[in-house]
């Protein structure tokens, strides 16, 4: 069955400091997506990246990087140089191909930056 | 993107009345989805909303508590009817991006009940 996990609850770091949030995703399909989402305390959900998975390059986007190792079944997000604003929950999803475009969402890492 | 928006942005309301929440995309979508975020909680998916067709529900919603509309392909409306206190939640509609696989959301309907 499908599943994500995100075992970090909260994390919290001073600023400028780097910081990777985990997500271990569990699937039986060979094509699936991977996702990425930041929801900051206004509540909106932003999109910050999709992974294919047939796609293992790591990207890059400016302090944002996120690693996709398809060994491990991992997908994680490292923020450099952390900054205030970057305070939010932070959400891992997956989506199989022929499920309609569905989510499976992670629990979501709290991320806190502290001044 | 698509600009997503929603009405109302916050809500109080007691119990036993129902709210109707508005989701309106700046272009046209296929595939238009609702969710639950309960307080500190991920999110649950309620509902796919295509247009022509009747929506789709997930294990444990069903259309009397949760009616959706979609009449065309830029707005839908989601009903949560007879509401308790366990309904307060963050109500967010999402849209799938046109020749992509991702979802792109609105900013929430905050609900209170009390």
């Amino acid at each position: 069955a499908q599943k994500v996990t995100q075992a970090q609850t909260e994390i919290s770091v001073v600023e400028k400091e780097d910081v990777t949030l985990d997500c271990v995703y569990e699937t039986r399909d060979t094509t699936y997506y991977l996702f990425w989402y930041k929801q900051p305390p206004s509540g909106e959900l932003v999109f910050l990246i999709r992974r294919n998975s047939f796609d293992e390059q790591n990207e890059i986007s400016g302090r944002y990087s996120w690693n996709f190792q398809k060994s491990t079944s991992s997908f994680n997000f490292t923020i450099t140089a952390s900054q205030v604003v970057d305070s939010a929950v932070y959400f891992c999803a997956l989506s199989e191909l022929g499920s309609n475009y569905q989510l499976i969402w992670g629990a979501g890492t709290k991320l806190i930056i502290k001044p | 993107s698509a600009v997503i928006s929603q009405k109302p942005s916050r809500d109080i309301c007691q119990r036993g009345t129902s709210l109707t929440i508005q989701c309106q995309v700046d272009s046209q979508v296929t595939m238009m989805f609702w969710y639950r975020q309960q307080p500190g909680q991920s999110l649950t998916l309620i509902a796919t909303a295509n247009q022509g067709s009747e929506a789709t529900y997930e294990s444990g919603f069903v259309i009397d508590k949760f009616p959706i509309s979609r009449p065309n392909l830029t707005f839908s409306t989601l009903t949560v009817s007879n509401m308790s206190p366990e309904d307060s939640s963050i109500y967010l509609c999402s849209v799938k991006g046109q020749g992509v696989y991702e979802q792109y959301f609105g900013p929430g309907t905050r609900l209170t009940v009390t």
